[in-house]
Order: structure tokens, then sequence, then C-alpha cells
């Protein structure tokens, strides 16, 4: 049974740049959350998404945008890339119809912002 | 703002030693949930812990929670070197009827053998 995956494992682009993140959530799962970790800081959740739509946001600006595909697996896009955008980044799944929300964690995405 | 905030921010024990870790948080929860990660990598789900339990197991782990003080401990027993981690509780702090985990900074344990 595998867990939750994500592709690439590292990724340097340059400011301005866009990228996009993959991942694969868990089998049985169907919720898909996104996390972005700076070096030092617990993880910050940026949004998740839930039957294709996106279900709740944090606090992060339009430039980060999401889509999940039937098949539960998600991307995460980011466009004009800043310094600031280099950190970890984290997916996990969930299944959402149990209450307690108890999620697994995907490996992370190096995002390193030049 | 964090929602949970860890304490210690790091803690450096001897092998065999117990390691206690506390979480302080400023709203009501559904539950609180404790997660390890190892060197910048992925989180690992150790405990949750819902709002009506006040203290739970599992294996060298013990979870309390109080309500009433908004916080809550993880102890780790007889710590092994490669219990060395950083520790994050995390709480689902209720949000347009969904419950969104929101996370602290973290405790940065080290276990010396």
């Amino acid at each position: 049974d595998a867990g939750v995956t994500q592709s690439p494992t590292h990724l340097i682009k340059t400011r301005g740049q866009q990228v996009t993140l993959r991942c694969s959530p868990k089998s049985g799962h169907d919720t898909v959350s996104w996390y972005q970790q700076a070096l030092g800081q617990g993880p910050q959740f940026i949004f998740q998404y839930y039957e294709e739509e996106e279900r709740q946001r944090g606090n992060f600006p339009d430039r980060f945008s999401g889509h999940q595909f039937p098949n539960y697996s998600s991307e995460l896009n980011v466009n004009a890339l800043l310094l600031g955008d280099s950190a970890l980044y984290l997916c996990a799944s969930s299944y959402r119809g149990i209450r307690t929300y108890e999620q697994y964690f995907g490996p992370g995405t190096r995002l390193t912002v030049t | 703002s964090q929602q949970g905030e860890e304490d210690p921010q790091a803690l450096s024990i001897q092998e065999g030693e117990n390691a206690t870790m506390n979480c302080s948080y400023k709203t009501s929860i559904n539950n609180l949930q404790w997660y390890r990660q190892n060197s910048g990598r992925g989180l690992v789900h150790l405990i949750l812990i819902r709002s009506n339990e006040r203290e739970k197991h599992s294996g060298r782990l013990r979870v309390t929670l109080d309500t009433s003080k908004k916080s809550s401990s993880l102890l780790i027993t007889a710590s092994r070197a490669a219990d060395t981690a950083s520790y994050f509780c995390a709480t689902d702090a209720p949000s347009g009827g969904s419950y969104i985990p929101t996370f602290g900074r973290g405790t940065s344990l080290i276990v010396h053998p």
C-alpha cells in the first residue's frame, strides 16, 4: 500500500518563474492538503482539496493555486516566484469521511528560488 | 499567528531519559495531534487526542490534554537516539464548518547515545 508520494524531490527555480508540484494521496484517501514549511518553522496550511474543489484556504496570495484530479491526485502551482517562496512543500492526504482528519504526509518537495 | 506553540524550542537529553514537550494553543479545538519530523522530511503522525480525552498512550508515548488550560504534553519515555527529530503539535481550528490543522514551530529533540 503506497503512502503519499510527491514529485519532484528537489527543484531549483529562478525568481519570476512558475512551478508545479505534484502529489498522489495514500490509497483510500480523497482529500489533499498542501503546506509550506520554511526553514525552522512549522508547516503553514496553504489549501485543501476535496471532490476536485478548493475547500479551505490559508493566508496565501493568489499566486498559489491548485488542482485536484478525479483520481484524487493534486497539483500545487506557484506563479511569479519570489525568493521567500523557498521552502519545503508538503502534501498530506486524509479521508474526509472521518471527522478526526488524521493526515498522512508525503516526503515533501524542496523548492529553492534563486 | 501560530495556534499551537511548543515548548521548549530545543531539548537535549541522554539516551534512556524521558523527554517532555508541551504545546499551548489559543482557541477551542476538536482534537490535537502530535507529529514527528526527521531532518526536514515529511511528517509522521504519532498520536491524536480528542478534546473529550485527557490522556492517551501509544508505546513509549504518552499524551495528555488539558482543555481548561489549552495545553497538551507529549512524554517520550526511555528515549533512544532514533527519537532525535523535531516534534510538532497540530490543533484542528474550526474554519467554515471544517477543521484546519494548524502547526506550531516545533520542539527540536536531540537524544545523545
